[in-house]
């Protein structure tokens, strides 16, 4: 079936360092990806999304690129702030699959400290 | 942001008893879902639901049970409660591949 890994978490960043969490996929047919942000004690908002292959999703900063050939769709912001702590993570649907459920991976908390 | 509420928001319960979950949309979107999260695990599928009364299993669906009578509710029931269902319960609405909207989760724990 399909699954979504991404790096293991917590990740601890100084604001305005470099943010990279990495997410890999493995699906059978060809998948809309997604990064959703949960910030403490709310529900999920999407973040960015893509549904072919070298679409780049972006918003508020963050940036993903649809890589078909590493099967990737790593999440990337140049500076982060002490507002960005939250789990992120990374989702796929697979269009055709019937039920079209998000496979999600296991979530990366991140923590920026001023 | 969608209009997507759930409850409750956080119940306490007790084993064996029977706990339903409510999920109300008012953006008219077909597909209805139950994800649970929990630590280490992420969001995992409990049902959907493709219009009223089609429903169908997710990957972690046994003790729970759902109905959809309505567009826009979705009811998740736990016929007897276990503990191994405390979790975080969050409803999710969506047109086909697009993008799920998610509601501000439900938070159950069974003692």
């Amino acid at each position: 079936g399909d699954s979504v890994t991404q790096m293991e978490g917590p990740v601890t960043l100084s604001e305005e360092a470099f943010l990279t969490i990495n997410c890999t996929y493995t699906a059978t047919g060809y998948p809309s990806l997604f990064w959703y942000v949960q910030y403490p004690g709310e529900g999920l908002q999407l973040l960015l999304k893509a549904t072919k292959a070298d679409d780049k999703g972006s918003n508020k900063g963050f940036e993903a690129t649809y890589r078909k050939e590493t099967t990737s769709f790593h999440l990337e912001k140049g500076s982060v702030q002490v507002s960005d702590s939250a789990v992120y993570f990374c989702a796929l649907i697979t269009p055709g699959a019937g039920s079209y459920q998000l496979t999600f991976g296991k979530g990366t908390k991140l923590s920026v400290i001023p | 942001d969608a209009g997507i509420t759930q409850s409750p928001r956080h119940k306490v319960t007790e084993t064996g008893t029977p706990v339903t979950l409510r999920c109300h949309q008012t953006e008219n979107h077909r597909y209805m879902y139950w994800y649970r999260q929990d630590p280490g695990h992420g969001l995992r599928l409990i049902h959907y639901s493709y219009g009223v009364k089609d429903t169908d299993k997710g990957e972690v669906s046994d003790g729970y049970s759902v109905s959809r009578s309505k567009t826009e509710d979705f009811l998740l029931t736990l016929e007897s409660a276990t503990s191994s269902q405390t979790s975080v319960y969050f409803c999710a609405i969506g047109e086909g591949a697009g993008t799920q909207y998610f509601g501000p989760g439900t938070r159950l724990t069974v003692l």
